[in-house]
């Protein structure tokens, strides 16, 4: 089972401020997801990343996958409250595994 | 309606009881997932199915059971439920492939008392 370190556990910024969120994995990843979460809701996909050294950008947020692929980040630009919620990474398998990393709460404050 | 559903929504049972929640996806979706919420933990992978009547044991298996004699439902059975398993459950489902997008239901919250 791959693990999937996610950091930092929890993040509160102020309304503006940039923030920055890390998966990682002591193997190499095929491919990685990230899901976002509100309360009460089930996780929604964001974005996939399947290439080593790629970047895409999703309006104020922008996704990297590290070059050896056993990394990736989450970095929101000027955050606003709409941004709260939990953040999830997660690797799937050829055989339809998915697993996720235990997840940042990002609390956005007016 | 199109999508994934979960029931019930809420649940409070009693040590030793057994549940049942039930899972139903309506796209006909190969792998079909249920994970257990914690705070701090994340999502923790109970069982995982890849087509109807083959499942496979997640990170937290013990003390449930999995069916999935056709491919649109996957039900969780809680055997004997004790406190411990006290969490917010959800189904998931998504379509063959590594990268396949994943749908997730809207959670059960179970108490066991």
């Amino acid at each position: 089972t791959q693990l999937l370190e996610q950091s930092p556990q929890f993040l509160s910024i102020q309304e503006g401020e940039n923030l920055t969120v890390y998966c990682n994995s002591s193997s190499v990843f095929s491919s990685l997801q990230w899901y976002r979460q509100e309360p009460g809701e089930g996780p929604v996909l964001l974005v996939t990343v399947v290439t080593g050294g790629e970047v895409k950008k999703l309006k104020r947020l922008t996704f990297q996958f590290g070059d050896a692929r056993k990394d990736s980040s989450l970095h929101i630009t000027a955050a606003q409250p709409g941004d709260t919620g939990l953040y999830l990474c997660a690797c799937g398998t050829s055989y339809g595994k998915l697993t996720f990393g235990q997840g940042t709460i990002l609390t956005v404050h007016p | 309606d199109a999508g994934i559903t979960q029931s019930p929504r809420y649940k409070i049972t009693e040590t030793g009881r057994q549940v049942t929640l039930m899972c139903h996806q309506t796209w006909s979706h190969s792998y079909m997932f249920w994970y257990r919420q914690d705070l701090g933990h994340g999502l923790r992978l109970i069982y995982y199915s890849a087509a109807a009547d083959i499942t496979d044991k997640g990170e937290v298996p013990d003390g449930y059971v999995v069916s999935r004699s056709k491919t649109e439902n996957f039900p969780l059975t809680l055997e004997s439920a004790t406190r411990s398993q006290t969490s917010v459950y959800f189904c998931a489902s998504r379509d063959r492939g590594q990268n396949t997008e994943a749908f997730f239901g809207q959670g059960t919250r179970l108490t066991v008392v």
